[in-house]
């Protein structure tokens, strides 16, 4: 069974440049999640896709930030313009179902991000 | 809230000891406790998974445990060997099925 796909695995921008990652997570998983995780600190849940709806977008800084999962299949993460804050590494990732009692997230290999 | 912390931040033992990954939470309703392991440009890797009826797991030589009412989890790795070298993650699952986190702890084992 083929992982969670992420691309591109490394990206360096000025600050203020526009930036997109891509994320195609394993087949037939219904719910799609979108971290950033800083350097020295735990992930930190940006988006969480329900097939093509959005469950929850608390934490993403929609001034910047936008995601969307067309089809309910794949994703896009953009930020738009980046500040040096938000270097970080994103990470993708899917799971079977949503709130079911065993719902396991399987990662992709993240992309690490450098704003200059 | 909840909140995740884990001690030490970072931790270097020679090769054949065995060694423990504390994780602490704040808030004892959790649905389930997870330790990942992350290597550097490899994304995270599940190594075992608690929930919240059960009070330990194993695999292999890694065995966790989980005191719901002291809100604290320790991960058990036997027999070192530098292959462990990682970060460790720790991670809760809230009543809304999201991941909370910790910071981790960066194991390094020396040969």
């Amino acid at each position: 069974e083929a992982g969670v796909a992420q691309s591109p695995r490394y990206k360096i921008i000025e600050k203020r440049q526009s930036v997109a990652f891509w994320c195609n997570p394993i087949s037939g998983h219904a719910t799609l999640y979108w971290y950033q995780q800083i350097l020295g600190q735990g992930p930190k849940l940006l988006i969480q896709f329900q097939n093509n709806g959005v469950v929850d977008d608390s934490q993403l800084p929609k001034d910047r930030f936008s995601a969307e999962r067309l089809k309910g299949v794949d994703s896009t993460l953009k930020i738009q313009p980046a500040k040096l804050e938000d270097s970080a590494v994103y990470l993708c990732a899917s799971s079977l179902l949503f709130g079911s009692g065993y719902n396991e997230q399987f990662f992709g290999p993240g992309t690490r991000l450098t704003v200059l | 809230k909840q909140e995740v912390t884990q001690i030490p931040a970072a931790l270097s033992v020679p090769e054949g000891e065995n060694l423990v990954l504390n994780c602490s939470f704040t808030d004892s309703a959790i649905y389930n406790l997870q330790w990942f392991r992350q290597d550097p440009g490899k994304g995270l890797t599940s190594l075992l998974l608690i929930q919240s009826s059960q009070r330990e797991q194993t695999s292999g030589r890694l065995n966790a445990s989980l005191d719901k009412s002291s809100g604290r989890s320790t991960l058990y790795i036997a027999a070192s060997q530098p292959g462990d070298s990682a970060t460790y993650l720790c991670a809760v699952w809230d009543s809304n099925y999201q991941l909370i986190w910790g910071a981790g702890t960066k194991l390094i084992i020396k040969p």
